[in-house]
């Protein structure tokens, strides 16, 4: 069962413009939704984060929308540039009392940014 | 930032061999995890572990083995590896919250592991 469903699986963008990645989940139990960007050869690594308590967050070029209520989320780069061509990942995670945190990927957007 | 090394990263061996890949981060780190991934496709977790002498299976079953004898260091190992676990494999870590909710995981780059 796919908790974490990623869209588009792929995604061309001309320089300069915006590109949007979409996610939604299903359990209310998660708090934190970090995105993470992997390049080839390299492992993920954590681009932006976002916790439900405010509905956007904006780091540079780089926007998380989050909508609690429809339970979705969203990366926006603004002024796509060829160095963002990479893979990105969200993540959805939760912590019980325990201490047990689960995490949970997405399927990933392979976005190419091209001249 | 978090330090994260494994090795090697590349490694082509024959069926039934024994292969440990090697994970360590420098950050004191007590979670610790191992992601198998096709390259570019989804993670999937296979083993964590939240401090020294505590390892538990991820929701894909793996016929690999961990240990966690010290905070720093998470190796995996497959007894008699064949071409069913070629694939690449991720070690991460995070912090414990200390009351401040979950914590990004740090990741290194990766084993790619091919059996022939």
């Amino acid at each position: 069962q796919q908790q974490v469903k990623q869209s588009p699986q792929s995604l061309i963008v001309q320089k300069g413009g915006i590109s949007i990645i979409n996610c939604a989940y299903e359990n209310t139990a998660f708090d934190y939704f970090p995105w993470y960007q992997q390049f080839p050869g390299k492992g993920p690594a954590l681009l932006i984060a976002i916790r439900p308590d405010v509905s956007e967050k904006k780091e540079g070029r780089f926007t998380i929308s989050f909508n609690k209520s429809a339970k979705q989320f969203s990366l926006h780069i603004m002024d796509s540039q060829p160095g963002d061509s990479a893979t990105y990942f969200c993540a959805a995670s939760s912590e019980n009392s325990g201490g047990y945190q689960k995490v949970t990927f997405g399927t990933g957007t392979k976005l190419q940014v091209i001249p | 930032e978090a330090d994260i090394y494994q090795t090697p990263r590349y490694l082509v061996i024959g069926t039934g061999k024994k292969i440990t890949l090697e994970c360590s981060q420098t950050m004191g780190h007590d979670k610790m995890y191992w992601y198998q991934q096709d390259p570019g496709m989804e993670l999937h977790l296979i083993h964590y572990s939240y401090g020294v002498n505590s390892t538990e299976k991820g929701d894909l079953s793996s016929e690999s083995t961990v240990s966690r004898i010290r905070t720093e260091h998470f190796p995996l190992t497959l007894e008699s590896a064949r071409p069913s676990h070629t694939s690449q494999y991720l070690c991460a870590s995070s912090e414990s919250p200390g009351g401040s909710g979950n914590q990004p995981q740090h990741f290194g780059d990766g084993t790619r592991l091919s059996i022939l």
